[in-house]
């Protein structure tokens, strides 16, 4: 069965600073990988995707994750961060062998410091 | 293009009542999910749904909770009778059919409180 882990439920980074999340996922195939945001009291809103090809992926707000098969990881990272980026963000792997069935991770909570 | 409805959006009921919410997804998408979001957790998938089958719903406590898409367009999510550790957010969710790679779009969500 698949399965998400995101390193630190929460994360405090200052305004300017780099935003690091970790994710490390398990499947039996070559996933499809996500990175969600969700803000106070809203829905989910899908910042980027993996499906295939490039490893390096572009999101919205200038995030970026990084596919590294041999180490199963899918981190996200935001060069400079802003006040608006706080929110919680979640990793989710979609397996095509288990019926496309879309798995989360358990969230990581930013803070933004000015 | 209209996202996905959900509604209502704010439910309060005491413990052993009944609650239904709906769900109407983007239209021509064919699958339709229904989440399950704890405070401090990430969702939970109860339900999937492919135009009006189910594919799964192992997670879905079949005691309390039932979903129904008839007509494979808008969907219901109901709970009865609701218990205390029912309170969450319930996610609705849709995506076209075919590939894994596919978006799926997610609603603003039902919050549910039960006390």
């Amino acid at each position: 069965a698949q399965s998400v882990t995101q390193l630190g439920s929460h994360v405090s980074v200052s305004e300017g600073a780099l935003v690091l999340l970790r994710c490390n996922y398990s499947s039996s195939v070559p996933p499809y990988l996500f990175w969600y945001v969700q803000y106070p009291n809203q829905g989910l809103q899908l910042l980027l995707k993996y499906t295939t090809g490039a490893t390096l992926v572009k999101g919205i707000n200038g995030f970026e994750a990084e596919f590294k098969k041999s180490e199963t990881s899918f981190h996200l990272t935001k060069p400079s961060a802003h006040m608006s980026d706080a929110a919680e963000y979640f990793c989710a792997v979609r397996d095509v062998a288990a019926g496309n069935k879309l798995t989360f991770g358990g969230g990581t909570r930013v803070l933004v410091k000015p | 293009e209209a996202g996905v409805a959900q509604s209502p959006r704010y439910k309060i009921i005491e413990k052993r009542q009944s609650v239904a919410f709906w769900c109407n997804p983007i239209s021509g998408h064919a699958t339709l999910y229904w989440y399950q979001q704890i405070l401090g957790q990430g969702p939970k998938l109860l339900i999937q749904f492919q135009n009006n089958g189910v594919v799964d719903d192992s997670q879905l406590p079949k005691d309390r909770f039932s979903a129904e898409r008839l007509k494979g367009v808008d969907s219901t999510l109901k709970i009865q009778p609701a218990k205390l550790e029912d309170s969450a957010v319930y996610l609705c969710a849709s995506s076209p059919q075919g590939l894994g790679g596919n978006t799926i779009y997610f609603g603003e969500g039902s919050w549910l409180t039960v006390v």
